[in-house]
């Protein structure tokens, strides 16, 4: 079993629609919690970070984890076809002195916005 | 500033040959992190670098995997000889240490195809 499930879609969706995106996992010692953007042929850019449970927005963007469950959201609202792209979650459990630790990624969800 | 820069974007080579993937980070950046994306797959850890010290190496798939990181400086990852199964897309990232710094900074990868 993968530590991190994530369904890879693809998923398309109209212009100014909501979009959800999410990730289970199964390593109960992750804290760290990302989402990373991939557009083709580019390398991920981080969009999201949050470390527990809880909620952050930035801008359209919405995180949302759930350790008890387990599951971590991502939110797009009034979607734009600029925001297609893969969207991945990552995991780490833990933060040193030196930075994050090793992430473990999930497959990436593809996602299109039709105008 | 400048991104974290990769390169070649594309290689082809023939199984058994010695390829020599670069990464240069981010001027600063002490961490430096080598990725992986086989076809189908999700990204996969495979080193981290603190300066020029090997902080975490459990990701290198076997001894034909080869990193260094002269001076603390750019990275290279030398397979050798290379196997059809090691083609996928070889991510570089880094990041700066200390706690509160947070998430990577991805290069665009290099694109590996052995035939």
């Amino acid at each position: 079993q993968k530590e991190v499930e994530q369904d890879p879609g693809p998923l398309s969706v109209p212009e100014g629609a909501i979009v959800s995106l999410n990730c289970t996992y199964s390593n109960s010692a992750f804290q760290y919690f990302m989402w990373y953007r991939q557009y083709s042929r580019k390398g991920p850019e981080l969009l999201m970070y949050t470390y527990s449970s809880g909620n952050k927005e930035d801008g359209r963007f919405t995180a949302q984890v759930d350790k008890s469950s387990k599951y971590i959201s991502l939110f797009i609202r009034d979607s734009q076809p600029s925001d297609s792209a893969t969207y991945l979650c990552a995991m780490s459990a833990l933060v040193t002195n030196f930075g994050n630790e090793k992430l473990t990624f999930g497959t990436g969800t593809r996602l299109t916005i039709i105008p | 500033e400048a991104g974290v820069t990769q390169f070649p974007s594309h290689s082809v080579i023939e199984k058994g040959q010695t390829v020599t993937l670069r990464c240069d980070p981010i001027s600063g950046h002490d961490n430096l992190y080598w990725y992986r994306r086989v076809m189908g797959k999700e990204i996969k850890f495979l080193l981290h670098f603190v300066k020029e010290s090997k902080q975490d190496e459990s990701g290198m798939p076997n001894n034909r995997f080869l990193a260094e990181r002269t001076g603390g400086t750019y990275s290279t990852l030398k397979v050798q000889p290379a196997e059809l199964e090691d083609s996928g897309v070889y991510f570089c990232a880094s990041s700066l240490t200390g706690l509160g710094n947070y998430g990577y900074t991805f290069g665009s990868g290099t694109r590996l195809t052995v035939v």
